[in-house]
């Protein structure tokens, strides 16, 4: 089968560091997605792994390990606009398949 | 330039009646997608356009959900007859070839509530 799994919720301070990490396990491989959802708005892009490595963009960074099957977001700085679920997805053969997202709460 | 337009944006209606939701994506681009999304998970892919033609439907419950893209632009879901179960929002997204890089863009969804 097809499975997307991230940590359903995560707590982190105004200013530090956090990694939100997405491990998958899918049929076909052909890219993998983060997006960013604040509650009763709709996903948008942050970014896009499909080789090995760090992707650097701003103040957020993406990884991707395809032998583990393993993926983080990092976010530096974090500020209070960065309270939002983050979703994982990946793309197998040809369609996008997601992860459930990680509420971030930043607290002050 | 315009995002994807959704409307509306919400919408209650009663099991077992009607609802019809429209979409407009960005201009240009070829690929449609609806979404599923209910409080707590991941958008589920209804069904995949591109132009105006399906890719993808394998999980839209085609007894009582269609959709259609006639002039290869804008398009419309449906659900008939509406059951509790369908409570969720309701997400269009469009990109630009349908690729598996390319990005998908969401318009701002249309939240359906069925009593």
């Amino acid at each position: 089968g097809q499975n997307i799994d991230q940590p359903t919720e995560m707590t982190a301070t105004e200013g530090a560091i956090v990694q939100i990490n997405c491990t998958y396990q899918t049929s076909g491989f052909n890219g993998l997605f983060w997006y960013q959802q604040h509650a009763g708005e709709a996903p948008t892009f942050l970014s896009y792994n499909v080789l090995d490595g760090l992707e650097e963009k701003g103040r957020f960074s993406s990884f991707l390990s395809r032998s583990k099957g393993y993926s983080y977001l990092l976010l530096k700085e974090l500020q209070m606009k960065d309270s939002a679920s983050y979703l994982c997805a990946v793309n197998s053969n040809y369609q996008l398949i997601w992860g459930a997202g990680t509420k971030l709460i930043i607290k002050p | 330039e315009a995002g994807v337009a959704q409307s509306p944006r919400y919408k209650i209606i009663e099991k077992r009646q009607s609802v019809a939701f429209w979409c407009n994506p960005i201009s240009g681009h070829a690929t449609l997608y609806w979404y599923q999304q209910i409080l707590g998970q991941g958008p589920k892919l209804l069904i995949q356009f591109q132009n105006n033609g399906v890719v993808d439907d394998s999980q839209l419950p085609k007894d009582r959900f269609s959709a259609e893209r006639l002039k290869g632009v804008d398009s419309t879901l449906k659900i008939q007859p509406a059951k509790l179960e369908d409570s969720a929002v309701y997400l269009c997204a469009s990109s630009f070839t349908g690729t598996p890089g390319d990005t998908q863009y969401f318009g701002p969804g249309t939240r359906l509530t069925v009593l």
